[in-house]
């Protein structure tokens, strides 16, 4: 497998404007985690699914962020209008819920975000 | 709500010798995962080790092993022979055991960045 694929890497835009992260998690995980990383606040989640449903959402910071996830195989994290507060790189991670290997995330590259 | 603390910012060694970087944790649960997670300058987040709250042997990886103890809630990772590659920030994380909807998130601390002397 692959492992979590993120997309895109780096990410430079403008105040306002839209901003749509991508994440494929591994193939058989029943888990994926939204993670935001910044050198204020470290390593903070932001949404989690199980089965492609949300299961917590209260790290989104404010209603600016959504996330979905369509099917077992991709998710996306919008921001819409992007803010410069929201500069950070953004983590996806999948992961097993039960059994050997639970809790054990694997981590994407990371979309680094940049937001003028 | 669980909470992972790092209290060492930073910390180096010379190349060969050996580290200890501490964590500690509040919980009132019995049942838990811990973790330790390198982020070295490429960014990626890769699992070093791993310890079951139920297991009362210390998990080791090669150089990496971890000393877990329970009551003090303390779970320190000590790396051996330190290598140039090793340079990277460590973070500690704390996951619940129980299967209830909620607790499958890792709750990490502020993480540990970690020179090596050449």
């Amino acid at each position: 497998d692959a492992g979590v694929i993120q997309s895109p890497r780096h990410e430079v835009t403008e105040m306002g404007q839209e901003v749509t992260l991508r994440c494929k998690p591994i193939s058989g995980h029943d888990y994926l985690f939204w993670y935001r990383q910044t050198m204020m606040r470290g390593l903070e989640l932001l949404i989690y699914f199980n089965n492609n449903v949300p299961i917590d959402d209260s790290g989104m910071p404010e209603d600016r962020f959504s996330a979905k996830m369509p099917n077992a195989s991709f998710s996306t994290l919008k921001i819409q209008p992007s803010e410069p507060r929201d500069s950070a790189v953004y983590f996806c991670a999948s992961s097993f819920g039960l059994g050997q290997g639970a809790g054990e995330l694997f981590f994407g590259e990371g979309s680094r975000l940049t937001v003028l | 709500a669980q909470t992972v603390t790092q209290s060492q910012p930073e910390m180096s060694v010379q190349e060969a010798e050996t580290v200890t970087l501490s964590c500690t944790y509040d919980t009132s649960e019995s049942d838990y995962y811990l973790f330790w997670y390198k982020q070295p300058p490429s960014r990626q987040m890769i699992l070093v080790i791993r310890q079951e709250a139920y297991k009362q042997q210390n998990a080791t990886e090669n150089r990496f092993s971890v000393n877990f103890q329970k009551a003090a809630k303390s779970f320190s990772l000590k790396i051996s022979d330190s290598q140039l590659g090793d340079a990277a920030m460590y973070f500690c994380a704390y996951r619940s055991a129980l299967a209830n909807f909620g607790n499958e998130k890792l709750t990490f601390g502020t993480g540990t960045r970690l020179t090596i002397i050449p």
